[in-house]
């Protein structure tokens, strides 16, 4: 079972450049949202989608933006980055009634030099 | 933003003793609670997810009691391995249109020592 699959896990960028965090479920779930974890501060909200086509902001929406073309697919995008959004990443699938667990992708390590 | 609080922010244990954390959320709108396990350079894992009020849940040597009138939710431990080393996460899901939006604790993290 592939679960949710987040890609890459590590990753270096310079101030200013984009990228995009992948982020992919196979269990047919509506409910999609990223997270950006920082020491001290748990997992802080950035992103959510309740299904294809519906995206909302989380907690710290601010230089990242998300679609949701696919239920599976929910890629968060960087895009101009700044070495405050150096963190770890998660991306999370779960159904929409929030009364089962949420399952986790690996995480991805960005650094912004 | 809601107000989620987890107590102590860390514990360091020796292996054998038992030990409990709390969780804090708001006492209104409750929808359900989750714990996750989070050990170090892994992805968070769902422990227990919990939506009724005097709610128990157990697996192996970890338990959890749910009290949602006055907002808290204790993580117990037995006989703590260190294999039990890691963050524990709470997470409060609100009442209403918020979907599967869940909002996090800091985390406890727990260090047990052979």
């Amino acid at each position: 079972n592939a679960g949710v699959t987040q890609t890459p896990k590590f990753q270096v960028l310079k101030t200013g450049q984009s990228m995009t965090l992948q982020c992919a479920q196979d269990m047919n779930h509506e409910y999609m949202s990223w997270y950006r974890q920082d020491p001290g501060m748990g997992l802080r909200l950035i992103h959510y989608s309740v299904g294809a086509g519906i995206t909302d902001q989380g907690e710290v929406p601010n230089g990242y933006n998300v679609s949701r073309s696919t239920t599976e697919d929910f890629p968060l995008r960087l895009l101009s980055a700044a070495p405050s959004q150096t963190s770890v990443y998660f991306c999370a699938s779960s159904t929409r009634r929030g009364s089962t667990e949420a399952f986790f992708g690996q995480g991805t390590r960005l650094t912004v030099v | 933003i809601l107000n989620v609080e987890q107590s102590p922010q860390s514990l360091h244990v020796q292996e054998g003793d038992s030990t409990n954390f709390t969780c804090s959320f708001p006492s209104s709108n409750f929808y359900a609670l989750h714990w996750y396990r989070w050990e170090t350079a892994k992805s968070p894992e769902a422990l227990f997810v919990m939506t009724l009020n005097g709610d128990e849940k157990k697996k192996g040597r970890i338990s959890a009691t749910l009290n949602t009138k006055e907002g808290y939710s204790y993580l117990y431990i037995k006989g703590s391995q260190p294999e039990d080393s890691a963050t524990y996460l709470c997470a409060f899901k609100e009442g209403g249109t918020s979907y599967g939006k869940l909002t996090f604790g800091q985390g406890t993290i727990l260090t047990v020592h052979p």
